[in-house]
């Protein structure tokens, strides 16, 4: 079955780049039926939708953000990757990727949900 | 933006009650509503996609409904195991926007 793992350092300092990694396996991430995604989650809130990435490149990020996040993907190493820049104290959170399935109806509508998730990992930014 | 509400924030009931959440939306998002349960220390967890349709693997004491602006969540009858937090998700237009979470404890 499809599984995902995110993997990166869990401690970054104010100011840094937060790099993370999800590695899939059990399916190909070049599938065209997916995206891939980013997801946080603050200690004590809810969830933030961060950005998503389709195999063939093309990325939504969330504005919130600013144009402080970079979703890249490696097809060769079936992996697709999270760089948050400029971090502070606020993106301190669990961080998660997870598999967007993309549902095409016969009316040419596009449903997207969230099917498959990682375990999630916890980045810390202090100093 | 579109705005994800939920109601309630939170909720008490007991084993074997029938439990609704309401989920609205800013503007319209037809049916493109997702629901995920959520406990502590665990990935979320898809149970209803496009509204009502319903997660494989999912127990078929949860239910979704609604279209437009307006959803629900509904639980026919609680087992302990779904004592959680529950979140609505829009999938109308990005940024896929989450609800604040509903969660729901044991009375």
């Amino acid at each position: 079955q499809v599984q995902l793992q995110e993997s990166g350092p869990g401690l970054v300092k104010p100011s840094q780049t937060l790099s993370l990694t999800c590695t899939v396996s059990g399916d190909s991430i070049s599938s065209d039926s997916y995206y891939w995604t980013w997801i946080r989650q603050p200690a004590g809130k809810g969830l933030e939708w961060i950005g998503r990435i389709y195999p063939g490149g093309s990325t939504n990020n969330n504005p919130s953000l600013k144009s402080r996040v970079i979703i890249s993907v490696d097809t060769s190493k079936n992996q697709f990757s999270l760089k948050l820049t400029s971090v502070t104290a606020a993106d301190t959170a669990v961080y998660y990727c997870a598999r967007e399935f993309v549902v095409v109806t016969a009316m040419r509508h596009y449903y997207y949900y969230l099917d498959v998730w990682g375990n999630g990992t916890t980045v810390t930014v202090s100093s | 933006d579109i705005q994800m509400t939920q109601s309630p924030s939170s909720l008490s009931a007991s084993v074997g009650d029938r439990v609704t959440i309401t989920c609205r939306a800013s503007q319209s998002l037809i049916s493109y509503l997702n629901w995920y349960q959520k406990k502590p220390g665990k990935a979320p967890k898809l149970l209803i996609y496009t509204a009502s349709n319903l997660q494989s693997g999912v127990p078929s004491r949860f239910s979704g409904s609604g279209s437009g602006t307006d959803f629900t969540l509904t639980i026919s009858s609680l087992q302990p195991e779904d004592f959680a937090t529950y979140y609505c998700q829009q999938s109308y237009s990005p940024p896929y926007s989450f609800g604040q979470g509903t969660k729901l404890e044991i009375k």
